[in-house]
């Protein structure tokens, strides 16, 4: 079983729809994080969470909310979703900032 | 702007032939790391360098780093298909604790 699992895989839909993207995972990692990558712009960092009751900004949260309800789930919301939010979005987790990162496989958003 | 800077961007070779990409960054690091991306799916972490080695080896990969020039390469030798992928740099910025991915090499091994 994958240790960095995202549900769901693919999602479509509507603007101005609230939508929730989930990330658990296995390894017992305390920090967590999610990206969004878009064609020619890599990895961009939109929230992370160091522990439980530790989240912070990204460069780009403006949009976006994020729940961590344990050490091994991480979700993200699109409160009200926009188009260009249309994008790959990855969870990754860490033992240490500083050290590497596992990424799940992703989630494919589409918003029309 | 991005911290790291991957190039050249796209990179097209013969199987066999080594790949060589570089990275530059801005600011100071703790340390720099290599993920792969498959089209589409998630990355994986191929190596780390800290900011304290100069050279590291994994199996046909090799990392430099040379921090007074801010900048790493990835030499991947003897290329084979299955490489055919896109290759990230990422950074720590120093005590913030977080990693800064660059835009990516995309790399294609034609057999």
């Amino acid at each position: 079983d994958a240790d960095v699992t995202q549900t769901p895989r693919n999602r479509i839909t509507k603007t101005g729809k609230r939508i929730m993207l989930e990330c658990s995972q296995t390894k017992g990692h305390d920090r967590m994080y999610w990206y969004r990558q878009d064609p020619g712009l890599g990895l961009r960092l939109i929230y992370y969470s160091f522990d439980v009751k530790d989240i912070n900004k990204g460069e780009i949260s403006d949009g976006y909310s994020v729940s961590r309800q344990a050490q091994a789930k991480f979700s993200l919301s699109l409160e009200s979703a926009i188009p260009n939010q249309t994008a790959l979005y990855f969870c990754a987790t860490s033992e240490d900032s500083q050290e590497t990162q596992y990424f799940g496989p992703g989630t494919r958003l589409l918003v029309l | 702007s991005q911290q790291g800077e991957e190039d050249p961007q796209a990179l097209s070779i013969q199987e066999g032939e080594n790949a060589t990409m570089n990275c530059s960054y801005k600011t100071s690091i703790n340390n720099l790391q290599w993920y792969r991306q498959n089209s589409g799916r998630g990355l994986v972490h191929l190596i780390l360098i800290r900011s304290n080695e100069r050279e590291k080896h994994s199996g046909r990969l090799r990392v430099t780093l040379d921090t007074s020039k801010k900048s790493s390469s990835l030499l991947i030798t003897a290329s084979r298909a299955a490489d055919t992928a896109s290759y990230f740099c990422a950074t720590d910025l120093y005590l913030r604790g977080k990693l800064i991915f660059g835009q990516g090499t995309e790399l294609s091994v034609k057999p």
